[in-house]
């Protein structure tokens, strides 16, 4: 089993502040994905890095992907109450390119 | 579209009973997968298909069984139900390919299972 682990998993913080979230893990994976999970919902997809050491940016989101393509970081700029949700990394690998997710982050932006 | 659709969206059981949890795509996805969501655990593959008449088992299989007969459903049977299968279910689906963009998972809404 390929093991994503996802840190911090609960992060409460105020309106303006930045945050880093971090995904890592012992495998290599030919992908990495996050999500955002709002309640009594299902996952939607963010963004998808896939070359060793690419960063990709989303209005104040950026997302880097380790140069061994084994971890992956989050970091919000100034972050907004919209922001509060269950952030998601997910690996990709294998023949059948499965997908594992990490256990989540679950933020909270406090107007 | 619809996308992916779940039924029921909430269900209560008694300890051994069955049932089984619908799952439907519209997209033509070639790739179908079920997982459960615990507090603490994230997401947990169940099982998966690669296309009508395949199926695999994920990380937690036990209890669990699926079948494909079409591309548009794949569903999943409790047939004796437990108090550790308490759980919200996720049914995703995708198309299958090499690219990073065929590897994103279209998710339902869930399911909501509690087993008494």
């Amino acid at each position: 089993t390929q093991l994503l682990e996802q840190s911090p998993q609960f992060l409460s913080i105020q309106e303006g502040e930045n945050l880093t979230v971090y995904c890592n893990s012992s495998s290599v994976f030919s992908s990495l994905q996050w999500y955002r999970q709002e309640p009594g919902e299902g996952p939607v997809l963010l963004v998808t890095v896939v070359t060793g050491g690419e960063v990709k940016k989303l209005k104040r989101l950026t997302f880097q992907f380790g140069d061994a393509r084994k971890d992956s970081s989050l970091h919000i700029t100034a972050a907004q109450p919209g922001d509060t949700g269950l952030y998601l990394c997910a690996g990709v690998s294998g023949g059948y390119q499965k997908v594992t997710f990490g256990i989540g982050t679950k933020l909270q932006v406090i107007p | 579209n619809a996308g992916v659709t779940q039924t029921p969206k909430f269900q209560v059981l008694k300890t051994g009973q069955s049932m089984t949890l619908q799952c439907a795509q519209d997209m033509n996805h070639e790739y179908m997968s079920w997982y459960r969501q615990d507090p603490g655990m994230g997401l947990r593959l169940i099982h998966y298909s690669v296309g009508a008449g395949i199926t695999d088992q994920g990380e937690v299989p036990n209890g669990y069984n699926v079948s494909r007969s079409t591309t548009e459903d794949f569903p999943l049977r409790l047939l004796s139900a437990a108090p550790s299968q308490t759980s919200v279910y996720f049914c995703a689906s995708r198309r299958q390919g090499s690219t990073s963009g065929a590897n994103v998972l279209t998710f339902g809404a869930g399911s909501r299972l509690t087993v008494l």
